[in-house]
């Protein structure tokens, strides 16, 4: 079973701080890692993709990558009510994405 | 294009009934996949297609479900009977190429269904 494992959360963070989010995968041999935001009520939309050992930065985004320790992370630099949603870790194995459960983030003004 | 289009948005059903979800995916997609959200499970993958064929269908939950795709257009996911443990929100979802590293993964808007 390949797992993808993200804390539920809710996260709660304060506009402008910076939300950290966490997400661990089994499958030594993934080569793709995603971070997709889902607002409540609507599908999935990819926010930040990375393949590589290292940070990768979008704008406000981050995502961070260690294949050593099997850990893929999103930074979420001033964030804003408007970022809160449940973001989703997915991982890449064969042909299929494989999806965490999601964390939840409540940005508070 | 239009994206990835699903139908109906929303199914309200009784327990024992047939219900048939559709999917139109992105013109050119050769891959085609459908998954299950629950607040339980999380986003789970049910099948997905490559040119039309059934890859993978290791994720169905039983069979009471099974998925078609007649052609490149075109996609249904059918649940008979369906039971109230069932309910949830149904994605397709298709792409280009997914081996391909950082290839993008798109979603239709989802069909939410309720077995009562």
């Amino acid at each position: 079973q390949k797992e993808v494992e993200q804390n539920s959360g809710p996260l709660s963070v304060p506009e402008g701080a910076i939300a950290s989010l966490n997400c661990t995968y089994s499958d030594r041999g993934s080569q793709s890692f995603f971070w997709y935001r889902q607002y409540s009520g609507k599908s999935p939309e990819l926010i930040m993709s990375i393949y590589s050992n290292g940070d990768k930065e979008d704008g406000r985004f981050t995502a961070q990558l260690n294949k050593a320790s099997q850990y893929v992370s999103l930074l979420i630099r001033d964030s804003q009510p408007s970022d809160s949603a449940t973001y989703l870790c997915a991982v890449n194995s064969g042909y299929a994405l494989n999806f965490g459960k999601g964390t939840s983030l409540l940005v508070t003004p | 294009d239009a994206g990835v289009i699903q139908s109906p948005r929303h199914e309200v059903t009784e327990m024992g009934q047939e219900v048939t979800l559709r999917c139109k995916p992105i013109s050119g997609h050769d891959y085609l996949f459908w998954y299950r959200q629950t607040m339980m499970r999380g986003l789970e993958l049910l099948i997905y297609f490559n040119n039309n064929v059934p890859i993978d269908d290791s994720g169905m939950p039983e069979d009471r479900f099974s998925a078609k795709m007649p052609n490149a257009s075109f996609s249904t996911l059918k649940i008979q009977p369906s039971e109230p443990r069932d309910s949830a929100v149904y994605f397709c979802a298709s792409s280009f190429h997914p081996r391909r590293i950082n290839e993008k993964l798109f979603f239709g808007s989802g069909t939410q269904l309720s077995v009562l």
